[in-house]
This record gives C-alpha cells, structure tokens and sequence, in this order.
C-alpha cells in the first residue's frame, strides 16, 4: 500500500522553464512534508519542507504548494538548471522520525 | 560538521549468508533511521532508533534487525540474505526531537547478493 505516490518516474524540461513535480499521499494523519534531492551513489539531500499548517513554502527557486483538501503537493523549480537533473523524492510524516517516500521522479533539465 | 558516515560503501555476499552494515550520525544528533532503496519501490523505511530503543519499525522480516550504541551510532543486521536483499541502504540522522526535523543521509551502503 504506498501510502506517497509520485504517479511521474520520469519529467523532461528545458533550462530556463519551470519545473513542476507532483506528489500524492492517502494518509490523513501526516503533517509534515519534504522534498528531497538525489544523485546518483549520493545519498538523498534535504531540499524544502512544509507543515500542514501552511500551504506554501518558499526557499529560493524551490517553491511546496500543498493542498490538504486533495493530499496533494507539488514542488515547483523556477528557473531550472542542468544542475537541477536529479531524482526528486517527495516524503511525508506523522509527526514522528519516520519518513515515508515516494518512488521519485527523474528530473531532466536540457540547455 | 561531519555529515553522516555509513560503512562500508559497497558489500558483496552470498545467498544465505548475513551482514552488518554500520552507520555513524551527525555529532548532536539522537535518532537514526535505516531505509532500503530498490529500483521502483522508492526508499522503504526500515526501523529508526533513538536513544539506543528502537522508536519506529517498517515493514520488514525479522531477518532485518538493528541496534543504536550510548554514542548514537547504530549498525544493521540482516541475516540469511536473499537475491532480492540487493539494494542500496542508506542510514540518517536527525536531533529526534517531538516535532519531526529533518533527517540528513549517508552516501548508502550498496549491497549486492549473489
């Protein structure tokens, strides 16, 4: 039963557009959620967070919108950057030291 | 700071056989979660630590095992390895404070069984 869905393994954009990385969850009771980024033989690096109490969260060029209503959350990256081609997790807690992930999205950034 | 240690870095067993993977967190930091990462499935959750008392359990047989020393390091065991253990597992520490905050990663122990 995955509880984070990441329905896209895969996203393709070009350097300069945005980005836009989608999660879903099923589980009502998490409130807290991350977005973390991977390279390959790298471990997964923390990029931004959101409590349930907001709806958007802004770092930079890295901006979480989460929708409660829909347990939705999507990660935009405005402008993007080859730098930026890397797997994208989305995860989720209930308030514990658990995180539960998706299975990420492989993000391609092209000059 | 030092970020979080895990080794060793590549492991190479047979089925059948165990093998203890070792995990060193950020200094400061209390709680150590494990997760198995496999093509597809994403990273699995595993167990998390805090204290030297495991806090948290994922869904995994009992062949996976783990424990945390008073120095917050923490080492896992899995025993009677199958094909289907080949996986890279990555280890994080956080502060593991009430709130959650955010867990910081090993480079992962990749290992492969044959």
């Amino acid at each position: 039963d995955q509880q984070v869905k990441q329905n896209s393994p895969s996203l393709s954009v070009q350097e300069g557009r945005i980005s836009i990385l989608n999660c879903d969850y099923t589980n009502s009771m998490f409130d807290y959620f991350l977005w973390y980024k991977k390279y390959p033989a790298e471990g997964p690096t923390f990029l931004i967070s959101i409590s349930s109490i907001k709806d958007k969260n802004e770092d930079g060029r890295f901006t979480v919108f989460l929708n409660k209503s829909a347990k939705h959350l999507s990660l935009h990256i405005v402008p993007s950057q080859p730098g930026d081609s890397a797997v994208y997790f989305c995860a989720a807690s209930d308030n514990t030291d658990k995180l539960i992930f998706g299975t990420g999205t492989r993000l391609q950034v092209f000059p | 700071k030092a970020g979080v240690t895990q080794t060793p870095r590549y492991l190479i067993k047979t089925r059948g056989q165990q093998v203890t993977l070792s995990c060193s967190p950020i200094s400061g930091h209390r709680s150590v979660s494990w997760y198995q990462q496999t093509p597809g499935q994403g990273l699995q959750f595993l167990f998390e630590y805090f204290s030297e008392t495991q806090r948290n359990k994922g869904n995994f047989p009992g062949r996976f095992s783990g424990r945390q020393f008073s120095n917050s390091r923490s080492e896992m065991n899995v025993s009677t390895l199958e094909l289907g253990d080949s996986a890279l597992y990555l280890c994080a520490s956080s502060l593991g404070k009430g709130s959650y905050t955010e867990a910081f990663f090993g480079q992962g122990t990749r290992l492969t069984v044959v």
